[in-house]
């Protein structure tokens, strides 16, 4: 099965401060790769699918990119609605696999 | 807009059984995946099967293979996940989530999901 290592676990931002999270696929997935963001009691939600795709509807504040088997979410300008945990999964093959989760936190 | 509704949750002890239903609407004219994601308490996500368009393929996670069967039924629009040798660690919310096809080589995230029921294993 394919691992998704995802760090930081926790993350502690400032309203406006530009975040980075990072997934790294312990073997080739290609780009499929998708980011959810996920609130307390809520079902997740898709943010960016093929690695840098943003879904409909989504603000253009995120964004995703990789390098070979690094994936990285980046929020240029974090807002009060952006404070959630934030995972990534792999659809490159099964069984689809996600990342542990972020939890970006209000400093 | 796609809408998916999922019932079935509930209290059950170890090594009883328990079905699972997603009640699905909005899916014109493509053709849906439909996936079971669950989190245990406080946990993160975990993917656990899921069943093509026409049910003919389908997937499990290592942790559920030979105790849990995906279905679907187009005509009912609703699919089902029979659960069987219940274990404690499958004490979890079970999302129903759905994705569209894939279509001129872009493959998609799973874009819509249910509100999700709660499965609780114990003696």
């Amino acid at each position: 099965d394919i691992q998704m290592t995802q760090s930081p676990s926790t993350l502690s931002a400032s309203v406006g401060d530009r975040v980075t999270i990072t997934c790294r696929a312990s073997q080739s997935i290609s780009n499929w790769l998708a980011w959810y963001q996920q609130k307390p009691g809520k079902a997740p939600k898709l943010l960016i699918y093929r690695a840098s795709s943003l879904e409909s509807e989504v603000p253009s504040r995120f964004s995703g990119s990789e390098s070979g088997t690094e994936f990285t979410l980046t929020i240029s300008s974090l807002q009060p609605d952006d404070f959630a945990t934030y995972y990534c999964q792999q659809y490159n093959s099964y069984p689809w696999t996600f990342g542990q989760g972020t939890k970006v936190e209000i400093k | 807009q796609v809408q998916l509704v999922e019932s079935g949750g509930g209290v059950v002890q170890p090594e009883r059984s328990l079905r699972l239903s997603c009640a699905f609407s909005g899916f014109y004219s493509t053709s849906y995946t439909i996936h079971w994601v669950r989190q245990a308490p406080a946990r993160g996500l975990e993917w656990v099967t899921s069943i093509s368009n026409g049910g003919h393929n389908q997937h499990y996670a290592d942790s559920v293979k030979g105790r849990f069967t995906i279905s679907r039924d187009n005509s009912k629009s609703t699919m089902y996940l029979e659960m069987s040798s219940l274990r404690i660690e499958d004490t979890a919310v079970y999302y129903c989530a759905s994705r569209r096809d894939c279509s001129g080589g872009i493959c998609y995230g799973l874009d819509s999901w249910g509100q999700g029921t709660l499965v609780t294993v114990s003696s």
